[in-house]
């Protein structure tokens, strides 16, 4: 089972530069979420869906967009890299969200330089 | 919004004895949920165990017990019987209405 894939593994993105994160799920689950997690400290919620069709933001939305026009995929568009957004980056879906496990991908380095 | 505390930077143990990871909480939402993750160095984000706020018993998984104390705000983790494989971070985290928040996590070291 692949569960949560995440593409690419490693970025590096020049200051300005545009890219997207992409995210995907083969385990029909409805809730699917986005997060960065910086040195010391934890996983921090940058934006999230509970469908296709429905987003909303997290903690610390700025500086990302999201969509989710399918049930399987929920890709994080970063839309003028700067280099605060170093970081590594999670996609994580569960089956409906708050009160259900939450399966991670593999995460996301994310160098901005 | 809600706040999530962990205390313990790092904690050490010896194999096969028990260790608790502390978490409190801050949150005004009467539901929520309260989970534990584990990242070993290989960096993935493994689910260890959830605890609902209506739940009345403590939730229990393998070697993985949740003290909740829902009045104290503070939702601790207990590991039995300790194993070297343990040696990872751990996450305290909680959900109000699909708005998740972690702590800054406790560095675990487990001892042969």
């Amino acid at each position: 089972n692949a569960g949560v894939t995440q593409t690419p593994k490693f970025q590096v993105l020049k200051t300005g530069q545009s890219m997207t994160l992409q995210c995907a799920q083969d385990m029909n689950h409805e809730y699917m979420s986005w997060y960065r997690q910086d040195p010391g400290m934890g996983l921090r919620l940058i934006h999230y869906s509970v469908g296709a069709g429905i987003t909303d933001q997290g903690e610390v939305p700025n500086g990302y967009n999201v969509s989710r026009s399918t049930t399987e995929d929920f890709p994080l568009r970063l839309l003028s890299a700067a280099p605060s957004q170093t970081s590594v980056y999670f996609c994580a879906s569960s089956i409906n969200g708050g009160n259900t496990e939450a399966f991670f991908g593999q995460g996301t380095r994310l160098t901005v330089v | 919004a809600q706040k999530i505390t962990q205390t313990q930077p790092g904690m050490f143990v010896q194999e096969k004895e028990a260790v608790t990871l502390d978490c409190t909480y801050d949150t005004s939402d009467p539901s929520y949920g309260l989970f534990w993750y584990k990242q070993p160095s290989s960096g993935e984000m493994i689910f260890l165990i959830y605890q609902g706020s209506y739940d009345q018993q403590n939730a229990t998984e393998g070697r993985y017990s949740l003290n909740f104390q829902k009045a104290r705000k503070s939702a601790n983790l207990v590991i039995s019987a300790s194993q070297l494989g343990d040696s990872a971070m751990y996450f305290c985290a909680v959900d109000n209405n699909n708005d998740m928040r972690f702590g800054a996590g406790t560095r675990l070291t487990v001892k042969p």
